[in-house]
């Protein structure tokens, strides 16, 4: 079964709109870790944030804001007042802690963000 | 600083042909190290981790391998190529169980 789901596949906005990028995890750990990686054009991954199990909080980064839903088991990834530059796919991961540390990854949310 | 470095940045390997691709990472000791295929607008699929020399796991069945002959370097091998493994490889490591992983900056492969 899939552990991590990004059901959106390719979205696109207009420069200055806020986009969420969905994350839907699955795991039996009660510890482990999620993520957000951004994947440029470039191809190589720029890791955004990672989140423990233990912390519920949500966190904003200047335009970026993240919020993490145990009860349903989200990850969300908003972007306000998108720009050109933040287009690039984006992949939400979960590594579990009593699975050797592996990373998994959602199929990747692919975003244009047009002038 | 950690740095990952991972070789070629670019290859075209005719069908049938062998594969090596190699990656170090400088820095760190003892990292756990991953191999990851991206094929073309697809996500990330994890072939092989390694939490030590010589300790290799495979997620899926196929027709490459790994080896880890020393503490920070990891290769993607394969005897004979298909034209289904092309794609973007890419290598990563990570430190403790908490730490984020690192990305190498990739290897596009094309099986022609």
């Amino acid at each position: 079964a899939q552990k991590v789901t990004q059901a959106q596949t390719e979205i696109s906005v207009v420069e200055k709109e806020d986009v969420t990028l969905d994350c839907v995890y699955e795991t039996r750990d009660t510890t482990y870790y999620l993520f957000w990686y951004k994947q440029p054009p470039s191809g190589e991954l720029v890791f955004l944030i990672r989140r423990n199990s233990f912390d519920e909080q949500n966190e904003i980064s200047g335009r970026y804001s993240w919020n993490f839903q145990k009860s349903t088991s989200s990850f969300n990834f908003t972007i306000t007042a998108s720009q050109v530059v933040d287009s690039a796919v984006y992949f939400c991961a979960l590594s579990e802690v009593n699975n050797f540390n592996k990373f998994y990854f959602g199929s990747g949310t692919k975003l244009n963000v047009k002038p | 600083s950690q740095t990952i470095h991972q070789w070629p940045a670019t290859l075209v390997q005719p069908v049938g042909s062998p594969l090596s691709l190699e990656c170090t990472v400088e820095g760190t000791s003892n990292p756990n190290l991953y191999w990851y295929r991206q094929a073309a607008g697809r996500g990330l699929q994890l072939l092989f981790y390694s939490v030590g020399i010589g300790q290799i796991s495979s997620e899926v069945p196929q027709n490459l391998s790994a080896s880890r002959p020393q503490d920070r370097q990891f290769i993607l091998s394969s005897k004979k190529l298909l034209l289904s493994d092309s794609g973007f490889y890419l290598c990563a490591w990570s430190g403790r169980v908490d730490e984020k992983l690192f990305f190498g900056s990739g290897t596009q492969l094309s099986v022609l």
